[in-house]
């Protein structure tokens, strides 16, 4: 099956700074990228994702960029805030096939 | 709406003792999945339901069964609860199984002593 690979498990930004988070899969086969944002005590919430057909997806301050030849993805947080603080997964997906997730990375955004 | 909602939040179980673990979903989706959340491994696929009367194993069905008992409701049971299944446990559903989107219910806290 899948293998995801996410790094990093941890990371510290001052606010205001840039955060990026990258994955790596092993399936050329995925086709769907999503990120989810779990914050304390609830469950994983989409963020942004991305399909094959695309090589970057952007929604305000957050992006999302894919290289389907190296097999990797990555997350890119731009004027962090506080409020970004939170555990991010990545995810790899065969349409129709079960999700694949990332070990997770804890962001923590220092006011 | 609701959304997906899970009972209950939090739960203790002694070795042995056997639980269901509720889920509901009001968004008219067909396929329901269960994982469970363990520190440093991600979300793993315990057994999903592509749709009304279908169940299938996922990455790691042992000691858990799972009952779609209509297209809203989806259990897990844990029949002879082990400390190793000591965990978070997500229900999560989708449109379809061929449509990507997922969406989480708020977890389960299980602890087994």
């Amino acid at each position: 099956g899948e293998n995801v690979e996410q790094h990093p498990s941890t990371l510290s930004v001052q606010e205001g700074d840039s955060a990026v988070i990258k994955c790596t899969y092993s399936d050329s086969a995925s086709n769907y990228f999503p990120w989810y944002k779990q914050e304390l005590g609830k469950g994983p919430q989409l963020i942004i994702d991305i399909r094959s057909n695309v090589g970057e997806k952007k929604d305000q301050r957050i992006a999302v960029t894919l290289n389907k030849t190296a097999k990797h993805f990555s997350l890119h947080i731009t004027e962090t805030q506080p409020e970004d603080s939170a555990v991010y997964f990545c995810a790899a997906i065969i349409t129709g096939n079960q999700f694949y997730f990332g070990t997770g990375t804890s962001l923590t955004v220092i006011p | 709406n609701a959304g997906v909602t899970q009972t209950p939040k939090f739960q203790v179980l002694k070795t042995g003792q056997s639980m269901t673990l509720q889920c509901a979903q009001d968004m008219n989706h067909n396929s329901m999945y269960w994982y469970r959340q363990d520190p440093g491994m991600g979300l793993r696929l315990i057994y999903y339901s592509a749709s009304e009367g279908t169940t299938d194993k996922g990455e790691v069905p042992n000691g858990y069964n799972v009952s779609r008992l209509n297209k809203r409701e989806f259990s897990l049971r844990l029949e002879s609860a082990a400390p190793s299944q000591t965990s978070v446990y997500f229900c999560a559903t989708n449109r379809d199984r061929g449509v990507d989107e997922q969406y989480f219910g708020p977890g389960t806290r299980l602890t087994v002593t």
